[in-house]
């Protein structure tokens, strides 16, 4: 157990549809990374948030957004979803810097 | 994009010593090597990481070459449930946060 908290565990939606992830990071992490995991593509970075500012872009949709929160916690929402979002979603945290990142063990979103 | 190099997959006798390889010929001086699996889609688990100097702890150690451009992760004595892909990752952007970019890793089987 990591100390990453993911929920849902799984979720399935249809197209067009919105859902939103949520990540508890470990105790005393300031930290949050979300990457998505598909078939095709592998663990693709998305997105950093330190401390509830956003720190680092990577190759996130347009339709998809995070936030973090005073208490840390981070929310990934994706919208007007489409059947290619089908993935693994994880999300990581760490203190910062070059500390370990500890990853959850991933919301499993199905877009039928 | 992934700036480290692994076999595809590799093959280790229960009981055997794993060595994966890895090749990092890019890496920067203040970029550290780090070393995380996956099995069967559960969220990736953090092994080790390494800067310059040879490191070891529980699961496994850590052979970095003396230019650095080379890694080697070793599990001593690998079990049916190190099967998992192995991703050597060279971390980045410290400054941003140190995100972790993942290549393809190294399907790892371990065999009776």
């Amino acid at each position: 157990d990591s100390g990453v908290t993911q929920t849902p565990k799984h979720l399935i939606t249809a197209t067009g549809q919105r859902v939103t992830l949520r990540c508890s990071p470990r105790s005393g992490d300031l930290s949050v990374y979300w990457y998505q995991q598909s078939l095709d593509q592998g663990l693709q970075f998305l997105i950093h948030y330190y401390n509830g500012e956003e720190r680092a872009k990577g190759n996130i949709l347009e339709r998809f957004s995070a936030q973090q929160f005073p208490d840390l916690h981070s929310e990934l929402n994706l919208s007007s979803l489409e059947l290619g979002d089908s993935a693994l979603y994880f999300c990581a945290s760490s203190v910062y810097g070059v500390s370990t990142i500890y990853f959850g063990e991933g919301s499993w979103l199905t877009v039928v | 994009d992934a700036k480290t190099t692994q076999p595809t997959s590799m093959d280790c006798a229960e009981g055997r010593a794993a060595n994966l390889p890895c090749n990092h010929s890019t890496i920067s001086g203040n970029e550290y090597v780090y070393w995380y699996r996956q099995i069967h889609s559960q969220g990736p688990q953090y092994i080790i990481h390494g800067l310059k100097n040879n490191e070891t702890n529980e699961m496994a150690s850590l052979i970095i070459t003396e230019d650095r451009k080379s890694s080697t992760l070793i599990l001593p004595h690998a079990t049916l449930r190190d099967t998992a892909v192995y991703y050597c990752i060279v971390r980045v952007d410290y400054n941003q946060g140190g995100k972790l970019i993942f290549g393809q890793g190294t399907e790892l089987s371990v065999k009776p």
